[in-house]
């Protein structure tokens, strides 16, 4: 089965910095990598997502890069402020046509300094 | 829309004691599915239903049971709770008919087994 680890499990940036999570996967046949952003006390919330046959993706501060050979991807958040503090976690699937399984990283904990 | 809604928030079961999740959606999503985050870890599945009637096991099913006898409802049963049972419990929706389609979570049930 797939198996997905995650780096850093956690981070602290200053806030107008930019911050990086990184994500590595081991099935190859992957196609689908979301990211979700889980605010304290909440259920995991979407904010971006990549399909393999794309290798970056923007909405407006955050990016996410995928390397299909190197089996990986990141995501990028520029000027970064206090409300982007939360669990950031990333997830693969490969699953087509049915429903997905996705697999999740273990979690980022990002913490922006005023 | 309520989107997903999940009850109880908040629960205490006594080793060997059962207990069903509740997890209804408003969203006429075809696929739903359950998972739990254990502290410091991502999300594993659990079960998940692909429409009424239809039901499979994900990474950790054992020890859960689940039925779909609704499209709005997926309910998770809990038979003979065990120590190694407490977790935060998420259910999630998802349209379904695409790979790519988002889910969307519950706020979750956060469930000790004492």
């Amino acid at each position: 089965g797939e198996n997905v680890e995650q780096h850093p499990s956690t981070l602290s940036v200053q806030e107008g910095d930019s911050a990086v999570i990184k994500c590595t996967y081991s099935d190859s046949a992957s196609n689908y990598f979301p990211w979700y952003k889980q605010e304290l006390g909440k259920g995991p919330q979407l904010i971006i997502d990549i399909r393999s046959n794309v290798g970056e993706k923007k909405d407006q501060r955050i990016a996410v890069t995928l390397n299909k050979t190197a089996k990986h991807f990141s995501l990028h958040i520029t000027e970064t402020q206090p409300e982007d503090s939360a669990v950031y976690f990333c997830a693969a699937s490969d699953v087509e046509g049915s429903a997905r399984q996705l697999t999740f990283g273990s979690g980022t904990q990002l913490t922006v300094l005023p | 829309n309520a989107g997903v809604t999940q009850t109880p928030k908040f629960h205490i079961l006594k080793i060997g004691q059962s207990m069903t999740l509740q997890c209804t959606q408003d969203m006429n999503h075809n696929y739903m599915y359950w998972y739990r985050q254990d502290p410091g870890m991502g999300l594993k599945l659990i079960y998940y239903s692909v429409g009424a009637g239809i039901t499979d096991k994900g990474e950790v099913p054992n020890g859960y049971n689940v039925s779909r006898s609704t499209t709005e409802d997926f309910p998770l049963r809990l038979e003979l709770a065990a120590p190694s049972q407490t977790s935060v419990y998420f259910c999630a929706s998802e349209a379904g008919g695409s790979s790519y389609n988002e889910q969307f979570f519950g706020p979750g049930t956060r469930l000790t087994v004492l």
